[in-house]
């Protein structure tokens, strides 16, 4: 499994756009990056997935240049809600994987009003 | 139903009690998962069980023993824990049924605190 490196923590303001950068030097050809949400007290929560170039979603968009050796998760316009612990994962998909995801420190935002 | 329910939402045990912690899933989910969480670290997987059997142990003591009885059951079985076990014991669950697709869905824990 690709280790993942992500900084410790991050703060923002209300309002401004947040990109959090995960490096993945080893990743494999199949693998895929996911990235989660955790809030205190709560489970982790999907955020995005992607395998190259752009993915966007209505909460996030994800990108990943060619060489797939890191990615950017990019919150827009942040607000105080958005202060969590942010995952990047990465993993194979598809019939023949184990299933396995391993979380590596997180990044925690805090965003300030 | 896209919810992960998991009971009970708070435990205290002694040293020598056996309890269980309970995870259900009514969402047709085929891979279940354990992970521990200590405060302010990232989760840590312990058990995974792919269509009622167990196919990933992460080398956890035997003191934790988990049980899927169906497919939207999982329980943890506690006996003789230590201190240092407390922790926030989060299930989840992923379809699995085409291959897995690097989703889990959490539930929102178990807050054990072994006295």
């Amino acid at each position: 499994l690709a280790k993942t490196t992500q900084p410790i923590s991050m703060d923002s303001y209300e309002g401004q756009e947040v990109n959090i950068t995960c490096s993945h030097n080893n990743i494999a050809t199949n693998d895929y990056i996911t990235w989660y949400q955790q809030f205190p007290s709560q489970g982790p929560r999907f955020i995005i997935q992607g395998y190259k170039t752009k993915v966007t979603n209505e909460v996030a968009s994800l990108f990943i240049p060619a060489d797939r050796k890191s990615s950017t998760l990019s919150l827009p316009r942040v607000s105080l809600s958005d202060t969590a612990v942010y995952y990047c994962l990465v993993g194979q998909r598809g019939s023949g994987n184990t299933g396995k995801l391993i979380f590596g420190q997180g990044t925690t935002l805090q965003v300030k009003p | 139903d896209t919810e992960v329910t998991q009971t009970p939402k708070h435990l205290v045990m002694g040293m020598t009690n056996k309890k269980s912690l309970k995870c259900e899933q009514h969402m047709g989910h085929r891979a279940m998962y354990w992970y521990k969480q200590k405060a302010k670290k990232p989760p840590e997987l312990m058990f995974v069980y792919s269509y009622e059997k167990l196919s990933i142990n992460e080398s956890v003591p035997s003191r934790f023993s988990p049980e899927c009885p169906n497919s939207s059951l999982l329980n943890l079985h506690l006996h003789a824990l230590q201190p240092e076990d407390s922790a926030l014991y989060l299930c989840a669950s992923s379809p699995r049924q085409g291959g897995f697709t690097g989703e889990l869905f959490f539930g929102e824990g178990s807050r054990l605190t072994v006295l």
